[in-house]
């Protein structure tokens, strides 16, 4: 167990909905980064947080959104979802990677865009 | 661009079994991540490699970096049917944020 939680573990929404992903970092760890990864495919990067602001964006759209609180857990929100949207999406918490250390992932969120 | 990629993409082969798993990245990275995941399951890590010529070893697996190269490997000794699982390989940008991803490598290790 890595202490990184995320839920739901499943969501269906249907095209054109919002949805909200949460995910609790391991204790200690002020950053949180999010990652989408499709069916067969490796994780892609959507963004990082740390200390509460957002330090690095991937090439995804201003749909994708986020927070993160000041126990440093995190939300990530999508607006508008497409059926592209249809993916694993991973959070890692960890302290800055500059620093050497490994991101820790949750068991996911497997999201289904009908 | 950094682009990170592995190869083979699949690997099937017998239990008892040596065989190597490379991953070349395209600019530099001085810190690349090993990482396992299991069918629907997350990632779990398996190595950090910080410097050139860093070498670390858990059990059946061991792990290398050639900064220079730019490359890593993944090595599976004596290969057992638990060691079925996709192998991923990641490199940081700047050192502070994104970890970039290969492909994976999907092995399957046959009884």
């Amino acid at each position: 167990e890595t202490g990184v939680t995320q839920s739901p573990t499943h969501l269906i929404k249907t095209r054109g909905q919002q949805v909200t992903l949460r995910c609790s970092s391991q204790s200690g760890h002020n950053t949180v980064s999010w990652y989408q990864q499709a069916l067969g495919q490796g994780p892609q990067f959507i963004f990082q947080y740390y200390r509460e602001e957002e330090n690095g964006r991937g090439n995804f759209p201003p749909r994708f959104s986020g927070l993160q609180f000041p126990n440093y857990s995190s939300e990530l929100n999508v607006n508008a979802l497409e059926l592209d949207d249809s993916a694993l999406y991973l959070c890692a918490s960890s302290l800055p990677l500059g620093l050497g250390t490994e991101a820790f992932f949750g068991q996911g969120t497997r999201l289904t865009v009908v | 661009e950094l682009k990170v990629e592995q190869n083979p993409l699949f690997l099937s082969m017998q239990e008892g079994k040596n065989y190597t798993i490379y991953c070349n990245y395209s600019t530099t990275s001085d810190r690349l991540y090993w990482y396992r995941q299991d069918p629907g399951k997350s990632l779990e890590s398996l190595f950090v490699l910080l410097s050139n010529g860093a070498v670390k070893q858990e059990g059946r697996l061991m792990a290398s970096l050639d900064t220079k190269a730019r490359l890593s490997t993944l090595h599976i000794t004596a290969a057992v049917h638990d060691l079925s699982a996709t192998y991923f390989c990641a490199v940081t940008v700047d050192s502070n944020y994104q970890l970039i991803w290969g492909a994976g490598t999907k092995l399957i290790i046959k009884p």
